[in-house]
């Protein structure tokens, strides 16, 4: 499977920062996605991204708050802005199994990026 | 809509007893299933998976059946390990042979397994 680095591991931050978040991965890879995790919670999307268009966002999360970007087919970045202390959480990002291919496949993460705002 | 409903926790066990989380889901079509553990300041790793009804999907000793009758997927270990503490989250997804998948999460089940 994929190996998938992001950066950076942890952070923390001042409320009304912002901060951007990389995903690379070793193999190219037509999907990548973006999670989040509140404390103690389940996993939620935030954000498809495709090389090449815009970001698809799930409800509930807007691209002025979580710009995301995709300049090629093994890195992304995302950035959460004018941070507040409800934003902090760990970010994961993924891509799916069998590289290139649609369909029911399982997703494979990052260690993830955990952030702190004070 | 699409959700998954996963056995409260904490689960706590000694060491060698008998593991069973429950994981039921509420999706359209034929969804894959999938048991993912996160092991403590780690990401989620893949633990198995299953593709189709009946599929056994089994790894390190985890196993869960995909049982569409009961729309369920339950994991069972026989002899949990001290190594086995972790967060486990049951989820699907449900993509068309057109489109890429959306992971759907259950809220996950924290395991403590004691020497």
């Amino acid at each position: 499977s994929a190996v998938i680095s992001q950066k950076p591991s942890r952070d923390i931050c001042q409320r009304g920062t912002s901060l951007t978040i990389q995903c690379q991965v070793d193999s190219q890879v037509t999907m990548m996605f973006w999670y989040r995790q509140q404390p103690g919670q389940s996993l939620t999307l935030i954000a498809t991204a495709n090389q090449g268009s815009e970001a698809t966002y799930e409800s509930g999360f807007v691209i002025d708050k979580f710009p995301i970007s995709r300049p090629n087919l093994t890195f992304s970045t995302l950035t959460v802005s004018n941070m507040s202390p409800e934003d902090s959480s760990i970010y994961l990002c993924s891509v799916e199994e069998k590289l290139g291919e649609k369909g029911n496949q399982p997703q494979h993460f990052g260690d993830g990026t955990r952030l702190s705002i004070l | 809509g699409n959700s998954v409903t996963q056995m409260e926790g904490p689960v706590t066990l000694s060491e060698e007893a008998f593991l069973t989380i429950n994981c039921t889901y509420t999706a359209t079509g034929y969804p894959s299933l999938f048991w993912y553990v996160q092991y403590p300041g780690e990401g989620l790793q893949l633990l198995l998976k299953a593709t189709k009804a009946d599929d056994k999907g089994s790894n390190k000793g985890f196993e869960a059946t995909y049982r569409k009758e009961t729309t369920s997927f339950h994991l069972e270990k026989g002899s949990v390990q001290v190594s086995d503490s972790a967060v486990y989250f049951c989820a699907f997804t449900n993509a068309g042979g057109t489109s890429y998948g959306k992971l759907t999460f259950g809220q996950g089940t924290i395991l403590t397994v004691h020497p």
